[in-house]
């Protein structure tokens, strides 16, 4: 079974860091392309980071570019997102997603999430 | 920058059929994806690339697009149906529409 499993989340102050893990289980984990997915309270889905299945390209959101980075180790089958300089902004649940890989733009499987709350 | 328009909310009465859309000017030369959110839960893919269903997936949810307007058609709604709907595409970068909350009266 296809499986993603956040943590790392937690209650951070503004300005703070935080480092969010994605252990992937069930597929082969260095051949997807993985992207860290979030929902603010009371908000839609919001597209955080992407990184291709080697690791070697990365793309983030306006919103976090320069403040979060996104890497995988795929030994280890897990993915990351560092998140620096955080702001009250950035509370919100966290997903990971594996991206399809027939397809390369659309996520087929997601993890339950991780929740984030940044305080002032 | 690329916006995707969904309605805030759709009511669907039950065992009836709720046409949830998704506008951008020139979405018909996009591949549209749509997930299903449920309070607490997972997103879930229930339509790729406009018009495929992922396994699993009732054939009660069929998609489509052209023009300026996706849609994810659900026939003989269920209780079981009642929750948040994304469409998605790629644009160089992810993009996720507003979302729309379907209620079944």
């Amino acid at each position: 079974e296809v499986q993603l499993l956040e943590s790392g989340g937690g209650l951070v102050q503004r300005g703070g860091s935080l480092r969010l893990s994605c252990e992937a289980s069930g597929f082969t984990f260095s051949k997807n392309a993985m992207s860290w997915v979030r929902q603010a309270p009371g908000k839609g889905l919001e597209w955080v980071s992407l990184i291709s299945g080697r690791g070697g390209s990365t793309s983030s959101a306006d919103s976090v570019k320069g403040r979060f980075t996104i890497s995988r180790d795929n030994s280890k089958n897990t993915l990351y997102l560092q998140m620096d300089s955080l702001r009250v902004e950035d509370t919100a649940v966290y997903y990971c997603a594996k991206m399809d890989q027939s397809t390369s733009d659309n996520f087929d499987v997601w993890g339950q999430g991780t929740l984030v709350t940044v305080s002032s | 920058s690329y916006e995707l328009t969904q309605p805030l909310s759709v009511s669907v009465a039950l065992g009836q059929t709720a046409r949830l859309t998704c506008g951008e000017n020139t979405i018909g030369s996009k591949n549209v994806h749509w997930y299903q959110h449920k309070p607490g839960q997972a997103p879930v893919l229930v339509m790729y690339r406009n018009t495929n269903r992922p396994s699993g997936i009732p054939e009660r949810f069929s998609g489509s697009n052209s023009g300026n307007t996706a849609t994810l058609t659900i026939s003989r709604a269920e209780a079981g149906d009642e929750a948040d709907y994304y469409c998605q595409v790629w644009n160089s970068v992810v993009v996720f529409g507003g979302g729309t909350r379907l209620t079944v009266l």
